[in-house]
């Protein structure tokens, strides 16, 4: 089955700095790949995603970029904010378009510091 | 259109008893799932529902049981409750299962 790795597993910043998340994935056949922010005690978030047939996506100070040869996606955050501070998911996908089984990473643990 | 909702919130069981956990989507989505989160491990995928009248197995369904009453509804099944089985648990749907839901603190003694 597919396998994510996630890296680093804890990422200390200082408000301002871009921070960048790597993940690599195992199934070529992976198709989709989401982008989770999880809160203390909160749900996960879907923050962005990819899907294979685009090479990079932005939505304002976050950006996803994806290269399929190499089985890696990143996640980029610009000027960080304190309120960027929560655990960070990658998962990818080999569901088709009616439905996704979801493989995560184990998570980044992301500290904005004032 | 309350999204994704879980019910109980906690829940403090003691080995070997039985429990369900509910979950329910007012978004008419096909697709739900059930997700376990531990420390450390990132979610994992327990069963998933692509559509009403399906369930299939995910990447850890070994003490679990699933039933999908309805297109709304998708409820787990603890049969025989182990510590191993303490966790936080996660329903999601749609297409994609993007939408989750609050969550269960699950805690087996």
């Amino acid at each position: 089955g597919e396998n994510v790795e996630q890296h680093p597993s804890t990422l200390s910043v200082q408000e301002g700095d871009s921070a960048v998340i790597k993940c690599t994935y195992s199934d070529s056949a992976s198709n989709y790949f989401p982008w989770y922010k999880q809160e203390l005690g909160k749900r996960p978030q879907l923050i962005i995603d990819i899907r294979s047939n685009v090479g990079e996506k932005k939505d304002q100070r976050i950006a996803v970029t994806l290269n399929k040869t190499a089985k890696h996606f990143s996640l980029h955050i610009t000027e960080t904010q304190p309120e960027d501070s929560a655990v960070y998911f990658c998962a990818a996908s080999t569901g088709g378009t009616s439905y996704g089984k979801l493989t995560f990473g184990q998570g980044t643990i992301l500290t904005v510091h004032p | 259109n309350a999204g994704v909702t879980q019910t109980p919130k906690f829940q403090v069981l003691k080995t070997g008893q039985s429990m369900t956990l509910q979950c329910a989507q007012d978004m008419n989505h096909n697709s739900m799932y059930w997700y376990r989160q531990d420390p450390g491990m990132g979610l994992r995928l327990i069963y998933y529902s692509a559509s009403e009248g399906t369930t299939d197995k995910g990447e850890v369904p070994n003490g679990y049981n699933v039933s999908r009453l309805n297109k709304r509804e998708f409820s787990l099944r603890l049969e025989s409750a182990a510590p191993s089985q303490t966790s936080v648990y996660f329903c999601a749907s749609s297409e994609l299962g993007e939408f989750f839901g609050p969550g269960t603190r699950l805690t087996v003694l």
